[in-house]
């Protein structure tokens, strides 16, 4: 089975600039979450959803951030402007609630720096 | 006080030994406890879950919960140097679907 599949690996651009990541989950998954992870802050929860709806959005940082599930197979998180302090690593997952919410399962990440 | 704390290390042990990771908790009413390795560069996976109260073992790996003591701990018996990783524990907090990660501890196993 094709386990979450993120692109792109890696982004680098100027400070300004609209950045879009994308995500795939596992097929069947019907949760999906977006996380920043970085030295200073480990792993942080930034939105998830449910069954394509945005659940819990509290740990987006700021409105420059936004994140969309259009249909059950893409997610996107969009940062508009970019600046350098959102220079992290960033990973989407997915799980399923059979019998109780089931471990996540990650994507591989998208490594992004902004100059 | 963080909901879920993790001491960063590095913990250093030679191949062979037993690596210990510990892992506290805030929260009395957290259910669910996970063990994620992530390796530099890659993203975390989970190695091992438990719900219960004790042991549960996997291979060489064990995981001990002691929920009146709020912590969890991780056990890898026989360690190796391909074990050289970063261990993340993650919490369902309270009634919380979600789990809450640590900062996670990094383990080095030294030939």
């Amino acid at each position: 089975d094709a386990g979450v599949i993120q692109s792109p690996r890696h982004e680098v651009t100027e400070m300004g600039q609209e950045v879009t990541l994308r995500c795939k989950p596992i097929s069947g998954h019907d949760y999906l979450f977006w996380y920043r992870q970085t030295m200073m802050r480990g792993l942080e929860l930034l939105i998830y959803f449910n069954n394509n709806v945005p659940i819990d959005d509290s740990g987006m940082p700021e409105d420059r951030f936004s994140a969309k599930m259009p249909n059950a197979s893409f997610s996107t998180l969009k940062i508009q402007p970019s600046e350098p302090r959102d220079s992290a690593v960033y990973f989407c997952a997915s799980s399923t609630n059979t019998e109780g919410l089931q471990p996540q399962h990650f994507g591989d990440g998208t490594r992004l720096s902004i100059l | 006080q963080k909901e879920v704390e993790q001491n960063s290390g590095p913990l250093s042990v030679p191949e062979g030994a037993i690596a210990s990771l510990n892992c506290t908790y805030s929260d009395r009413g957290s259910q669910s406890f996970f063990w994620y390795r992530q390796y530099s560069g890659k993203s975390p996976e989970l190695i091992m879950f438990i719900y219960s109260n004790g042991d549960k073992e996997d291979g060489r790996f064990t995981a001990q919960l002691n929920k009146a003591s709020q912590y969890v701990s991780l056990l890898i018996r026989d360690s190796q140097p391909s074990d050289s990783a970063t261990y993340l524990c993650a919490v369902r907090i309270g009634g919380s679907y979600i789990p809450t990660f640590g900062r996670g501890t990094s383990l080095i196993v030294h030939p």
